[in-house]
């Protein structure tokens, strides 16, 4: 079956990094996303790992490593704002473009 | 990236009832729409995948004659919540995924979601 766990809640401090783990265990794997999602509002896209490694986008970096089924999401200088829920999903293969999310972290950033 | 616009963004209505809730793609066309569920604090549950010009893809365990899907045009897909009751109340949120994969990533894009309370 398919499996993608995240940490439920997280707090932390303003200016702070954070990390925040994603374990997964699906049938297939083509890419992994990262989305930022605020309370009752649309998803929006972070980022996207497909290779091991890491990409780095201004305050955001993203961790894969396929042979482990992991990655994480590193967030630096927090700050309010960024209080909302972040959600990991993989992507099927075979040209679905289907997501399968993750359990979500909700993120609270204290001052 | 892409605009993706759904409406009603919220409605009630009375247990029995149905509801559609449309879901447009305003500047690009979307071979797929994929339809979602989100639960209170929970994460997005995949209902169904919805193909322009032909039947829905729905997951294990949803029904298909309860929410019925229509693709019919580039632009547009509708989530049509048949005989609804209390335990369909929800939010549901559908995406979009650009033909032809111009996007760097192929990746979704959401609409601002519809809250839909079955009393």
């Amino acid at each position: 079956g398919q499996n993608i766990d995240q940490p439920t809640e997280m707090t932390a401090t303003e200016g702070a990094i954070v990390q925040i783990n994603c374990t997964y265990q699906t049938s297939g794997f083509n890419g992994l996303f990262w989305y930022q999602q605020h309370a009752g509002e649309a998803p929006t896209f972070l980022s996207y790992n497909v290779l091991d490694g890491l990409e780095e986008k201004g305050r955001f970096s993203s961790f894969l490593s396929r042979s482990k089924g992991y990655s994480y999401l590193l967030l630096k200088e927090l700050q309010m704002k960024d209080s909302a829920s972040y959600l990991c999903a993989v992507r099927e293969p075979y040209n679905t473009d289907k997501l399968i999310f993750g359990t979500g972290t909700r993120l609270q950033v204290f001052p | 990236g892409a605009v993706v616009s759904q409406h009603p963004s919220w409605v009630i209505c009375k247990s029995g009832t149905s509801v559609k809730i449309e879901c447009r793609s305003l500047d690009f066309q979307a071979t797929t729409m994929f339809w979602y569920r989100q639960f209170p604090k929970q994460s997005l549950m995949l209902m169904a995948t919805s193909n322009e010009g032909s039947k829905a893809t729905y997951e294990q365990g949803v029904e298909k004659d309860k929410f019925l899907i229509n693709h019919a045009s580039l632009t547009l897909s509708t989530l049509t919540v048949t005989s609804a009751h209390p335990e369909d109340s929800s939010f549901y949120i559908c995406s979009v995924s650009e033909a032809g994969g111009m996007t760097t990533y192929n990746e979704q894009f959401f609409g601002p979601g519809t809250r839909l309370t079955v009393l």
